[in-house]
């Protein structure tokens, strides 16, 4: 069965902290994707990457920056926490290749940085 | 780059009768359009997609339409049933990047008993 599993549900942070949301994917997916989700904006694309070390920038990178040392993980940092990086941040995986196809999400991290 | 837009924001029906979900896109190079569901507390899921070469695509209660034409895509729910409330997100592919997913902004669906 598909699985993607991120390290937190809930996080609270203070403003200037480093954070780091973990998520792992056990389909030995090639594809990785970072997104906010907030309310009436959908879900916008922070980073993704497409292999080991690479990353590409999307939609909203500001503020944010990637990691992915293995296949199956890959971490979204917050070098300096400000209250607008407050949201729901989800984590998905994809099979590979340059087609689009289906994407398999996590659960979520809500962060809250106060 | 590609802008989805999606309407309603908001959509309520009765149990038992249809729900239907649009979506246009901006990019004429966009080529696979999928719908995803997220119940409460989950991440989204993939319910239905749909490629540029298919008109239509159907799967029990649900179908997807897709007109090239005139840029727009729809997703129809027959039949509701209380566990089809949810938030339902449509999707364009990216032409910049094919492995990347540009989201709308999300449809909040409930289905009244």
């Amino acid at each position: 069965d598909v699985k993607v599993t991120q390290s937190s549900r809930y996080l609270v942070k203070r403003t200037g902290e480093k954070v780091f949301l973990e998520c792992v994917q056990d389909m030995d997916h090639e594809n990785m994707f970072w997104y906010r989700q907030d309310p009436g904006l959908g879900l916008r694309l922070i980073y993704f990457s497409y292999d080991v070390k690479m990353k590409e920038k999307g939609d909203i990178p500001e503020g944010y920056s990637v990691s992915r040392e293995k296949k199956e993980r890959f971490s979204l940092i917050l070098e300096s926490a400000s209250t607008n990086q407050t949201s729901m941040y989800l984590c998905a995986s994809s099979l590979g290749g340059v087609q689009a196809e289906t994407q398999y999400f996590g659960p979520g991290t809500r962060l809250l940085v106060l | 780059g590609e802008n989805v837009e999606q309407h309603p924001s908001t959509l309520s029906v009765q149990e038992g009768d249809s729900a239907v979900i649009k979506c246009t896109y901006s990019d004429s190079a966009s080529n696979y359009f999928p719908w995803y569901k997220q119940e409460l507390g989950k991440g989204p899921q993939l319910i239905i997609d749909i490629r540029s070469n298919v008109g239509e695509k159907k799967d029990q209660r649900i179908a997807v339409t897709l007109n090239k034409t005139a840029k727009h895509f729809s997703l129809h729910i027959t039949e509701t049933q209380p566990e089809d409330s949810a938030v339902y997100f449509c999707a364009a592919s990216a032409s910049g990047s094919a492995r990347q997913l540009t989201f709308g902004s999300g449809t909040q669906l409930t289905v009244l008993p």
